[in-house]
């Protein structure tokens, strides 16, 4: 129940082009879902997140879309650059009574071609 | 921009050998945490520590692992007797003042352990 399911596991997407990735979660009990973006040899940094009382939240050409009854939540990278190339990992956690673990998916690499 | 800062960035040791993993919070973030990411793989909870304890730990924390903060800035991890499977990115995480803040993560430790 603690699993968070991301796919797909890689990406490929030419310049321009919309990338979408995927992610699934169990625990009714999770309220903060972000997204890592991480460039190898670097830790995971904060790229954009969501609270379930929202659907949907935009941040540049960054898009996460929730769907609390579904229990799923996708990341929209409009027109995707080179330098979007990345692994990208969602995650999970609660924030109210417990240590605020992330749970992460197990994450995508994304290339983008020129 | 405030960041978490790791020291050493890189450590090859022999197994059996003790390793300690250093780590600045950023400064007035209450909440640590450690995590590790096996090469290629996802990032994985090891422990969280809150008031001067440890608030929850995963089935990777044995007994082998101990977190402290001896000096109110460093954050310490210590790996008593390192096997050739605690080989992986070891990332230290902080968070703010309050629950329901953003995590940073570092840059990382790697550890080879040879």
């Amino acid at each position: 129940q603690q699993q968070v399911k991301q796919s797909p596991q890689s990406l490929i997407v030419q310049k321009g082009g919309i990338s979408i990735i995927n992610c699934a979660y169990e625990n009714t009990a999770f309220d903060y879902f972000p997204w890592y973006q991480q460039f190898p040899g670097k830790g995971p940094a904060l790229l954009i997140a969501i609270r379930p009382d929202v659907s949907e939240k935009k941040e540049g050409r960054f898009t996460i879309s929730f769907n609390k009854s579904a229990k799923q939540f996708s990341l929209h990278i409009m027109d995707s650059q080179p330098g979007d190339s990345a692994t990208y990992f969602c995650a999970a956690t609660r924030t109210q009574g417990g240590s605020e673990k992330l749970v992460f998916g197990k994450g995508t690499k994304l290339t983008v071609n020129p | 921009e405030p960041e978490v800062t790791q020291t050493p960035s890189h450590q090859v040791t022999q197994m059996g050998q003790e390793v300690i993993l250093r780590c600045v919070p950023i400064s007035n973030h209450l909440y640590f945490y450690w995590y590790r990411q096996i090469l290629g793989q996802k990032v994985e909870f090891l422990v969280s520590f809150y008031n001067n304890e440890i608030s929850e730990k995963s089935e990777i924390f044995d007994d082998q692992f101990s977190v402290e903060r001896p000096d109110g800035s460093n954050f310490t991890l210590k790996i008593r007797s390192t096997k050739l499977e605690d080989s992986a990115m070891y990332f230290c995480a902080t968070a703010g003042l309050r629950a329901g803040n953003t995590i940073y993560f570092g840059e990382g430790s790697w550890l080879t352990v040879v």
